[in-house]
């Protein structure tokens, strides 16, 4: 059964800092892999998509890997601001169905 | 405007009533779907839908039923036999036929039993 862990379960860090957001999964048979921002009370918004055969997204100041042999994917956030600040949810696509199987979250706190 | 819309954003429900959640698209997806969000945890997958008059359990049907008599439209009820309903509530749709493609989300509806 494939499961999908996120470390750290929160962070909190000063504006214009560099950070990362690590997801983990069990199984490397997926279609692709997804990052997810959901602020308070919200539904989710996707920020960037990679898929089984590529490495890594770029999307403005967001870039995220995958390493699917690893079963692992970073989040890069470059020169954070407060309006960074939500929580960011990892979700995998096993290889097989349309089910996405989700990360716990990150809940990010962007101090300015 | 092309999206997902869920009514009530908040619903209140005494113990033993059932409740049904309206989840609407016009992006003309093929899939729909409804996933429940509990503190801390992850999304978990209730009820999917690939087509018109056709959906499959998630891994947490139980207490939990839904129709799908229109493409545009997937509502889901709360039944009295949902043991601990209180939850927010999510649902998604992405066009059935790509392997490739993200799922669109709604604002949710915040579900708070009495």
């Amino acid at each position: 059964k494939q499961e999908v862990t996120q470390i750290p379960a929160a962070l909190s860090v000063p504006e214009g800092e560099n950070l990362v957001l690590n997801c983990s999964f069990t199984d490397s048979a997926i279609y692709n892999l997804q990052w997810f921002r959901q602020d308070p009370g919200k539904g989710l918004t996707s920020l960037l998509l990679i898929q089984s055969s590529q490495r890594e997204q770029t999307s403005g100041r967001l870039n995220a890997s995958l390493d699917k042999s690893s079963g692992r994917s970073t989040l890069y956030i470059a020169a954070s601001q407060p309006g960074d600040s939500a929580t960011y949810l990892c979700a995998v696509r096993p290889l097989g169905g349309n089910k996405l199987v989700f990360g716990a979250g990150t809940i990010l706190r962007v101090k300015s | 405007d092309g999206g997902i819309t869920q009514s009530p954003k908040y619903l209140f429900r005494k113990e033993g009533q059932n409740v049904t959640l309206s989840c609407e698209q016009n992006l003309n997806h093929d899939a729909m779907y409804w996933y429940r969000q509990d503190p801390g945890q992850g999304l978990r997958l209730i009820y999917y839908s690939q087509i018109v008059n056709d959906f499959q359990k998630g891994d947490i049907a139980e207490g939990y039923s839904v129709s799908r008599e229109k493409k545009e439209s997937f509502p889901l009820t709360v039944t009295s036999a949902q043991k601990n309903p209180t939850a927010f509530y999510l649902c998604a749709s992405s066009p059935e036929s790509s392997q490739t493609d993200t799922q669109y989300f709604g604002p949710g509806t915040r579900l708070t039993v009495l």
